[in-house]
């Protein structure tokens, strides 16, 4: 079983429209989260941490579920802008983090 | 400029022929990465680096991937007698804070 599993979508969504996915993580003694946006051949970037109260930055919402072992991302008002490839991202010890096979989410006018 | 650059972008190899890929991290980041990643996959992880020690190198697929940094600034990574399998984006990060910045990466094509 790979340590981080995504859906890989397509998502596939008008503008304005909402859209939310999710991610598992096998290892429970993980210690931070991630998600990252990865434009067509390009490199990832951070998008956000994710926070164990959970935490917003604008349109964009990150979820943690520990028990449960997943962390979600909900993308509101989506913008044409926003289709990429969501990484989700896992560090499991001081350093290595681990990703994600990566949601693609496309936006259509 | 001042992200990391990785060089060459773009690399077609034969196979059985040797390459090598450089990393030119953000200055003053210690620690420094290498990903592998394949078409429609996740980044996964090779090795990292804290200054010039290679303190894990257990993501390197086989022997004939060799990493190094032997100032602790620029790494290059080296892969020897490539195979089709090899071909992939060969991405660098260098990390501040314990974020992770990403180079553009190297493509490299094994035919």
């Amino acid at each position: 079983r790979k340590e981080v599993e995504q859906d890989p979508g397509p998502f596939n969504v008008p503008e304005g429209a909402t859209v939310a996915f999710n991610c598992t993580y096998s290892n429970s003694a993980s210690q931070s989260f991630f998600w990252y946006r990865q434009d067509c051949r390009k490199e990832p970037k951070l998008l956000m941490s994710v926070y164990s109260s959970g935490n917003e930055d604008g349109r964009f919402t990150a979820q943690l579920n520990r028990a449960s072992q997943y962390i979600s991302l909900l993308i509101r008002d989506s913008k044409l802008s926003d289709s990429a490839t969501y990484l989700c991202a896992v560090r499991s010890n001081d350093y290595k983090l681990s990703f994600g096979a990566g949601t693609t989410v496309t936006v259509r006018a | 400029g001042a992200g990391v650059s990785q060089s060459p972008r773009y690399k077609v190899a034969k196979r059985g022929q040797d390459v090598a890929l450089r990393c030119d991290p953000i200055s003053g980041h210690v620690s420094l990465f290498w990903y592998q990643q394949a078409l429609g996959q996740g980044p996964e992880f090779l090795t990292y680096f804290q200054n010039e020690a290679q303190l894990d190198k257990s993501g390197l697929p086989s022997d004939r991937f060799f990493a190094e940094r032997p100032e602790g600034s620029v790494s290059t990574l080296k892969i020897q007698r490539t195979q089709q399998e090899d071909s992939a984006v060969y991405l660098c990060a260098s990390s501040f804070a314990g974020e992770l910045f990403f180079g553009e990466g190297s493509r490299l094509t094994v035919l």
